[in-house]
């Protein structure tokens, strides 16, 4: 059972553009929400993360926007660049001593084309 | 900061013969380590959880006598494929926690192997 729903599957976007995924989840345990960029090959590599006490937080060109009440949040790539295009993973996971691992969304796979 | 490493970065072996990956955080300790498992254009898909010194935790439809997985030390864990088989061919990455209370998850760069 996916916990977290993320769309769309696969994004095309100008250089330039913003590129825009969302993610939904159910579980209101969940209360960190971080988002990875994968190349092809690689590991995932951490972006950027929200908790839920915060609508918004900003890093660069990255911004996650967080809507507790209809739980959802996305990821905006401002600017995007060819070096942008990846697999991009939300994930979600409850806080917890021992280490809960991350529920992680099917991947978006963005293109920005020159 | 935060750099987990795994080797080999791929390998090949024979059906039926066992292979074992290696997983390290080289600046921090890691209470918690994870692996995945990961097919072509697919999510990842958690294999186990394992907290330092404690038997790893398997998820459901995981194999625990076939996926041999130790967390000695708090900056190492390994995957061991027991009598690998095709169908084993995948992209096995770890990921590891920083201490207890951190939230934060880092990968490392994948293991690709390949049964033939």
């Amino acid at each position: 059972q996916q916990q977290v729903k993320q769309s769309p599957q696969s994004l095309i976007v100008q250089k330039g553009g913003i590129s825009i995924i969302n993610c939904a989840y159910e579980n209101t345990a969940f209360d960190y929400f971080p988002w990875y960029q994968q190349f092809p090959g690689k590991g995932p590599a951490l972006l950027i993360a929200i908790r839920p006490d915060v609508s918004e937080k900003k890093e660069g060109r990255f911004t996650i926007s967080f809507n507790k009440s209809a739980k959802q949040f996305s990821l905006h790539i401002m600017d995007s660049q060819p070096g942008d295009s990846a697999t991009y993973f939300c994930a979600a996971t409850p806080y917890s001593n021992s280490g809960y691992a991350l529920n992680f969304g099917k991947g978006t796979s963005l293109l920005v084309t020159p | 900061g935060a750099v987990v490493s795994q080797h080999p970065s791929w390998v090949i072996c024979k059906s039926g013969t066992s292979v074992k990956i290696e997983c390290r955080s080289l600046d921090f300790q890691a209470t918690t380590m994870f692996w995945y498992r990961q097919f072509p254009k697919q999510s990842l898909m958690l294999m186990a959880t394992s907290n330092e010194g404690s038997k790893a935790t398997y998820e459901q439809g995981v194999e625990k006598d076939k996926f041999l997985i130790n967390h000695a030390s708090l900056t190492l864990s390994t995957l061991t494929v027991t009598s690998a088989h095709p169908e084993d061919s995948s992209f096995y990455i770890c990921s590891a926690r920083e201490g207890k209370g951190a939230y934060e998850q880092y990968f490392g760069p994948g293991t690709r192997l390949t049964v033939t």
